[in-house]
């Protein structure tokens, strides 16, 4: 049964720092891992979707990376903005279908 | 393009009521999946519609139902509430099954009194 943990579980930041967010899963047999934010009580939004042949991929100050064979991936924040305040959830993908197992998220705020 | 929407964003039932939430996908996507969210949780999949068949299922019960129409519409059915189905149910939606990215809507706040 696939687990993804996320580490950690919140976080607090001052306005301009870099910071990073982990993820771990337990099988390594997946298609594709995606990160989302969301904001409280809001539905998801989707940040960046990796494949499991990619290692890495960027948007704008966001840039997550995969690490298939070890179960990880890190989600990279440049220059964090109080609007980056929200809960960040990586969920992976595996075998045919939509189904996405999530972790339980990490909650960021970024003070001014 | 019109993203997924889905209603209604709030409702209150009863213990052992039925409750039916919708959800538009977004254009051009046949497969959409349904999740449950507990307060504090990361999303749980309860099921996926692919040309209006449903070929998958979490671990919820027989009561947890759906359906999807011709233009990829869809909805969950709840029947005879508990008290623990109170929750955010989130609608995704995708261009393709398995691999592609997936788009969340807004959510429905379901409590159960």
């Amino acid at each position: 049964k696939q687990e993804v943990t996320q580490i950690p579980a919140a976080l607090s930041v001052p306005e301009g720092e870099n910071l990073v967010l982990n993820c771990s899963f337990t099988d390594s047999a997946i298609y594709n891992l995606q990160w989302f934010r969301q904001d409280p009580g809001k539905g998801l939004t989707s940040l960046l979707l990796i494949q499991s042949s990619q290692r890495e991929q960027t948007s704008g100050r966001l840039n997550a990376s995969l690490d298939k064979s070890s179960g990880r991936s890190t989600l990279y924040i440049a220059a964090s903005q109080p609007g980056d305040s929200a809960t960040y959830l990586c969920a992976v993908r595996h075998g045919g279908g939509n189904k996405l197992t999530f972790g339980t998220g990490t909650q960021l705020k970024v003070e001014l | 393009e019109t993203g997924v929407t889905q209603s209604p964003t709030h409702l209150i039932k009863t213990r052992g009521q039925q409750v039916t939430l919708r959800c538009s996908s977004q254009s051009g996507h046949n497969t959409v999946s349904w999740y449950q969210q507990a307060l504090g949780q990361g999303p749980q999949f309860i099921f996926q519609y692919y040309r209006e068949e449903e070929n998958g299922r979490g671990n919820f019960p027989p009561r947890f139902s759906g359906l999807q129409f011709p233009n990829y519409s869809s909805e969950l059915n709840v029947n005879a509430l508990e008290l623990d189905d109170s929750a955010l149910y989130l609608c995704a939606s995708s261009l393709e099954q398995g691999h592609g990215e997936l788009f969340f809507g807004e959510g429905s706040r379901l409590t159960v009194l």
